[in-house]
């Protein structure tokens, strides 16, 4: 157990419609970050937060945001789902960013669009 | 750019026999190199950080090494049980895509008993 909890683990949605992925970090982390991996794209950086304020973004379409909130969990908000969003979404913690501290991972939440 | 290169893609080893996985990066100054272990539908789960040439770090059959360009990830009379698929991650000191993990694609582990 990595300490990092997302919910929910698996979701279902059609196409069109909008979800909210839930993160808690590490007990004492302040960084979190989100990743999205699909079957032929490997892990891909999406967003990353330190101490509530965005730090950094990666590949984030449009559509998604994220915030992370003052007791430190994140969301990432998915909306217009098309079917090519279906891949699992990781949310990772660390204690602080650039610092080359280990980054912790999550179980991931399962995002199926139909 | 900052990328990382696994190979090979897969790899299919008997109970017993020992081999290595590679991992090549270019990154705009390396803070940390991270091996990571992932099981199907599962997160990745931390296994070293490697910060410096010459670095060596091992952990029951794994020992993972560091050179200014590339990463090992030996593997020591493996086990069934060590069958997953491995990841290697660079986090850049500078540069775009400072802080984050840009991570590879994956060596896939087979033993077979």
């Amino acid at each position: 157990d990595s300490g990092v909890t997302q919910t929910p683990k698996h979701l279902i949605t059609a196409t069109g419609q909008r979800v909210t992925l839930r993160c808690s970090p590490r007990s004492g982390d302040l960084s979190v970050y989100w990743y999205q991996q699909s079957l032929d794209q490997g892990l891909q950086f999406l967003i990353q937060y330190y101490n509530g304020e965005e730090r950094a973004k990666g590949n984030i379409l449009e559509r998604f945001s994220a915030q992370q909130f003052p007791d430190l969990h994140s969301e990432l908000n998915l909306s217009s789902l098309e079917l090519g969003d279906s891949a699992l979404y990781f949310c990772a913690s660390s204690v602080a960013p650039d610092s080359g501290n280990t980054i912790y991972f999550g179980e991931g939440s399962w995002l199926t669009v139909v | 750019e900052d990328q990382v290169t696994q190979s090979p893609e897969a790899l299919r080893l008997q109970e017993g026999e020992s081999s290595s996985l590679n991992c090549s990066y270019t990154v705009s100054g390396l803070r940390g190199l991270f091996w990571y272990r992932q099981d199907p539908g599962k997160g990745p789960e931390f296994l070293f950080t490697l910060y410096s040439a010459g670095e060596e770090k091992e952990k029951e059959r794994l020992k993972a090494t560091l050179t200014k360009k590339e990463s090992f990830l030996h593997i020591t009379a493996p086990k069934p049980e060590d069958s997953a698929t491995y990841l290697c991650a660079v986090q850049a000191s500078y540069g775009g895509s400072q802080g984050n993990l840009i991570f590879g694609k994956g060596t896939k582990l087979s033993v077979k008993p």
